[in-house]
Order: structure tokens, then sequence, then C-alpha cells
């Protein structure tokens, strides 16, 4: 049963620190997403991949966000430093763009806190 | 800038009902219309996909209409039940994977 996985499931940290989350998109799916989910603002892309290719980080905070593929089965997305703002539900998601839906497959997402 | 509205962050109904959830849509002419369900501490998870081209999908107890000229989508649970209690999120997209634009969801609860 494929699946995208994320870690760490939760993180709680103290502003100024340094955050990496990581995800496995699911294997052959030649798409990543990263979302970041608030109760205020919904579901709201951060960065995408294809082919390992950083194609829109428009999203994220250049400052302080950074996203990268190191290779096709991992997907990191680093906050250094932390700000208790960046406190939301961050999701990893991968897809296939030859499929007709396009859906996408998301992983269980990172709960993190920042204090 | 692009925006969408789904009627209401919650909707009770008893169970056996339809529920019917309601996604509107501004400044904005999408490829195609997605329908994903998301419960507690969980990812989305993709239901349905209907096409610009396309008036109505259908899916077990599941069914998504797509106006475009209302800028409207309606997605309806026939026959409901408790198990069906989820946050519903639609979402808007242009080509095979390519980011989509999300509502913020409406949360369903069935009533046994």
């Amino acid at each position: 049963d494929a699946r995208v996985t994320q870690t760490p499931r939760h993180k709680v940290t103290e502003m100024g620190q340094e955050v990496t989350m990581r995800c496995q998109p699911i294997l052959g799916h030649n798409t990543v997403f990263w979302y970041r989910q608030t109760m205020m603002q919904g579901l709201e892309l951060l960065a995408y991949f294809r082919n390992r290719a950083p194609l829109d980080d428009s999203g994220m905070p250049k400052d302080r966000f950074s996203a990268e593929m190191p290779d096709a089965t991992l997907a990191t997305l680093k906050i250094q430093p932390s700000e208790p703002r960046d406190s939301a539900v961050y999701f990893c998601a991968s897809g296939l763009v030859r499929t007709r839906r396009g859906e996408q497959f998301f992983g269980p997402g990172t709960r993190l806190t920042v204090l | 800038s692009q925006k969408i509205e789904q009627n209401s962050e919650a909707l009770n109904i008893q169970e056996g009902k339809t529920a019917t959830l309601t996604c509107n849509y501004t400044n904005y002419s999408p490829a195609y219309l997605q329908w994903y369900r998301q419960d507690p501490g969980r990812g989305p998870v993709f239901l349905l996909l209907i096409r610009e081209n396309e008036k109505e999908k259908r899916k077990e107890r599941l069914k998504v209409t797509f106006d475009t000229t209302l800028k409207q989508s309606l997605f309806h649970i026939t026959a409901s039940q408790p198990a069906d209690s989820a946050t519903y999120l639609c979402a808007l997209g242009n080509s095979g994977n390519t980011p989509l634009v999300f509502g913020k969801g409406t949360r369903l609860s069935v009533i046994a």
C-alpha cells in the first residue's frame, strides 16, 4: 500500500531553533508539494518540485524557509530560525503528472508548535 | 486575487439524509475541480475530480456538479452515515499535477 510518509509527526520547539521536516513521496511520483494548514488560512502551498527541480516556492518566506529534494525519495522543508507564527500542520503531497485525475496523495502531516 | 469559498464551516445533518456542500470561486478559470476528505489528524484524501466540460460526476453515494457559469460546485453525499463525518475540501487546478488552490473546508457531522 503505497503512501507518503512524513517525519516527525509532531515537533515542539522554541523560537529561534531550526526545524527540519522530511517527506518520502510515493515511489514513481514525479511531483512533490509542501503545504501548510492553519485554521485561519486553510491549506496554503509553500513550494513544489517536479522531477526534483523546484518549480515554485513563492509561498514560502524566503528568509527563513527552504525546501529541497536531495534525491527522488526525500524532500525536506527547513525553517531557520523558527517563529511562533510558523506553528501549523505541514503536509507533503506527491503526484504523477501523467495521471488524468491529477490527484495528490497527502502524507499524515507534521504538527509544528513553536513556543 | 483567487478566492474559494465553501458555504459554511460546519454542517450538521441527520443520518440517512443527503448532505450538500457548496464550493464557490472567483477570479479563477479552473480546468478541473477536485474534492478531498480530511479526517482529524490526517492528510486530505482525494475523492473525485470533475473537469470544466463535465456537468456531473458520480461515485457510489457521492455526486459532484460543476457549473462554470455560476463558478460553483456542489458536492452531495446521499444516504449519509456517521462514518461520513469529516471535513471536505474543494480544490481547483489547471493541469495535471500543478498546484491546487484549496478552500478552507466544510466540517460535516452526520448525527445518528
